[in-house]
């Protein structure tokens, strides 16, 4: 079964810095680009940006440019969100997702969907 | 960006009725030398992660029922459920995937009349 496990729900301060995952298996971690998705609390969903993990590849939204930073551990097929010094609007819910192309192709439908990650951020 | 609108943003309907669900992107994503619309919908039940229902605007994923349909090319798009279950209410997003930074609708909340 394919499955996507993220990291536990995190309570962070501003300024602080944080780093989630997103560890994949049941296929081909390397084959298949990863997506992260925001969702703020009852809003609706933003791509921030998605890396293939063959070559850890990573393209963002602009939206999001410079402001976090994506990453992979190709060993232990695990992704990363991370952030250096968060701001009270970081607070979300965060999903990984995989984009389903087998081929490494970006262009792709998200077919498969991490467990989420609560992220507050809070003084 | 391309911009995805949906309409309604919310919607009831009885159980054994028809939902429709409408998309509308702010420029055409049909990839024309592929003829490939490229849309997907999902469905988000409260506290779980979306899951996938159609991709290329029409394909039904596997294990969804077939009372999921989708349909439209360029930049219109519906998502139809006919003949409402219990179990269907819930938010639906579309989402096109042709340029990035790949978008989402803001979602339509679908609840039972």
């Amino acid at each position: 079964e394919v499955q996507l496990v993220q990291s536990a729900t995190e309570l962070k301060k501003p300024g602080e810095s944080l780093k989630i995952s997103c560890k994949g298996s049941g296929y081909s971690f390397l084959s298949h680009w990863i997506a992260w998705v925001r969702q703020m609390p009852g809003k609706g969903l933003e791509w921030m940006g998605f890396i293939y993990p063959y070559d850890s590849d990573a393209r963002y939204s602009p939206s999001f440019q410079g402001l976090l930073t994506i990453s992979v551990d190709k060993s232990i097929s695990t992704a990363y969100l991370e952030w250096s010094s968060l701001k009270a609007s970081d607070s979300g819910m965060y999903y990984c997702a995989r984009v389903g192309a087998l081929t490494g192709d970006s262009q792709f439908y998200i077919d498969v969907w991490g467990t989420g990650t609560t992220v507050t951020v809070s003084s | 960006d391309i911009v995805m609108t949906q309409s309604p943003e919310s919607l009831a309907v009885s159980l054994g009725e028809r939902a429709t669900i409408n998309c509308k992107s702010s420029q055409s994503i049909l990839y024309s030398s592929y003829n490939k619309n490229y849309l997907a919908w999902y469905q988000q039940k409260s506290g779980q992660p979306p899951k996938l229902l159609i991709y290329w605007a029409s394909t039904r994923e596997s294990g969804v029922p077939v009372r999921f349909s989708g349909s439209g090319s360029g930049t219109d798009f519906t998502l139809t459920i006919n003949s409402l279950q219990a179990e269907d209410v819930a938010v639906y997003f579309c989402h096109q995937y042709y340029r990035t930074p790949y978008t989402f609708g803001q979602g339509t909340k679908l609840e039972i009349k």
